[in-house]
């Protein structure tokens, strides 16, 4: 059964510092793998999306890394913004009971940048 | 519209009650799943549609549980007898196919059930 676990589960930073979010996943046979940002009480936003045969992605500020062998991925925000502060999930691509793909989601890291 | 709509935003019930939740996905998307997001965990998997095949309903919690989707487009989640460990947000997503592309997200219902 495949599980993803994301550390820290909160983390809070001055605005400008550049950060690292962990996430890791116990089994190594993924199609991809994708970070979403969540705001309050609002639904899921895609971030980066890295294909198992890819070790990262960049958009802007974001940059995301994936070692698909080690069952690991890092999501780096560089500069961060008062804005930034959200909760970051990670997924990866699984198969469900019934030989269908899903998502299979940490429970994410709540991000905090004061100003 | 652009991106996947899920209504209502906010549902609250009765213990009991029967309650409809309703997603359009994105225009085009053959793929739909539903994810329950309960308060302090990780999203659920609850059910799975692609395209004109059988649903993968393996993550559906009980019999209480059904969602079906008309014509390869809109769907229903629908709980029975709605109970409080019901009470959750209720995400949907759709891809294009598969999740080669990427899933999308509806911004989701918070059902609360008294």
């Amino acid at each position: 059964k495949q599980e993803v676990t994301q550390i820290p589960a909160a983390l809070s930073v001055p605005e400008g510092e550049n950060l690292v979010l962990n996430c890791s996943f116990t089994d190594s046979a993924i199609y991809n793998l994708q970070w979403f940002r969540q705001d309050p009480g609002k639904g899921l936003t895609s971030l980066l999306l890295i294909q198992s045969s890819q070790r990262e992605q960049t958009s802007g500020r974001l940059n995301a890394s994936l070692d698909k062998s080690s069952g690991r991925s890092t999501l780096y925000i560089a500069a961060s913004q008062p804005g930034d502060s959200a909760t970051y999930l990670c997924a990866v691509s699984s198969l469900t009971q019934g030989g269908s793909e899903k998502l299979v989601f940490g429970k994410g890291t709540k991000l905090t940048v004061n100003p | 519209g652009a991106g996947v709509s899920q209504s209502p935003s906010n549902k609250v019930t009765e213990k009991g009650k029967d309650v409809e939740l309703r997603c359009d996905p994105i225009s085009g998307h053959t793929a739909l799943y539903w994810y329950r997001q309960s308060l302090g965990q990780g999203l659920e998997f609850l059910i799975y549609f692609q395209g004109n095949s059988a649903p993968d309903k393996s993550g559906l919690p009980s019999d209480r549980f059904s969602a079906e989707r008309t014509g390869g487009s809109v769907s229903t989640l629908t709980i029975q007898r709605t109970q409080q460990e019901d009470s959750a947000v209720y995400l949907c997503a759709s891809s294009l196919k598969g999740l080669a592309g990427g899933m999308f997200f509806g911004p989701g219902t918070r059902l609360t059930v008294l």
